[in-house]
């Protein structure tokens, strides 16, 4: 059964330094991975996806994702955190080989907060 | 554009109350879903739709109903409320099967 794990419940950051958001994935074949951000009190906002291509996928806001399909992660990344950057991410996962059906959908990971102190 | 747009967005309810929750998208999108939010748990699919007139059960479909009649609405019904129905539900759409989801603000429930 295809499956999302972000082993992390929360990170912690100082504003300007390098942040990463650990995101692995359990999924026969090659899966379409997603990154999604929640703001306190709003739904969830597309970051960015990886399909296939370079491994490393640039998104919103600054933020990138690479591809390990050798490890089965992928990590979300930012160069320099902003206390903005302060919210819930959740990493997700599908499996391409399923259209339509429950085995298409979206699996999404239990969210990691992330805090970005000044 | 509005996008995702749900009502209400907050309710209480007693237990064995019902209610249906009303999700509204204007991106003509084929695909819409419901997802449930529980502390620790991440967001699980409740039922989703392909299309106007079809629906289908998710992860968790038990003690809820759904309902697709027009492409731009997709309805969840809850029709014996109960407390282990307390959560945060949030509508999805996506035009693609494997495209990005975009949700809505979420809906409140609380059940006495």
């Amino acid at each position: 059964a295809q499956s999302v794990a972000q082993p992390e419940d929360q990170v912690n950051v100082a504003e300007g330094n390098p942040l990463t958001v650990k995101c692995t994935y359990s999924v026969s074949g090659n899966p379409y991975l997603f990154w999604y951000v929640q703001y306190p009190n709003r739904g969830l906002q597309f970051l960015l996806k990886y399909i296939t291509g370079d491994n490393l996928v640039k998104g919103s806001y600054g933020f990138e994702a690479e591809f390990n399909k050798s490890q089965t992660s992928f990590h979300l990344k930012k160069p320099s955190a902003l206390v903005s950057d302060s919210a819930l991410y959740f990493c997700a996962v599908r499996d391409p080989r399923s259209y339509g059906g429950s085995q298409g959908n979206l699996i999404f990971g239990k969210g990691t907060k992330l805090s970005v102190k000044p | 554009n509005a996008g995702v747009t749900q009502t209400p967005k907050f309710r209480v309810l007693k237990t064995g109350q019902s209610m249906t929750l009303l999700c509204a998208q204007d991106m003509n999108h084929e695909y819409m879903y419901w997802y449930r939010q529980d502390p620790g748990m991440g967001l699980r699919l409740i039922h989703y739709s392909v299309g106007e007139g079809t629906t289908a059960k998710g992860e968790v479909p038990d003690g809820y109903n759904v309902s697709r009649l027009k492409k731009q609405n997709f309805l969840l019904g809850l029709e014996s409320a109960a407390p282990s129905q307390t959560s945060v539900y949030f509508c999805a759409s996506s035009y693609f099967s494997t495209g990005e989801l975009f949700f809505g603000e979420g809906s409140r429930l609380t059940v006495l």
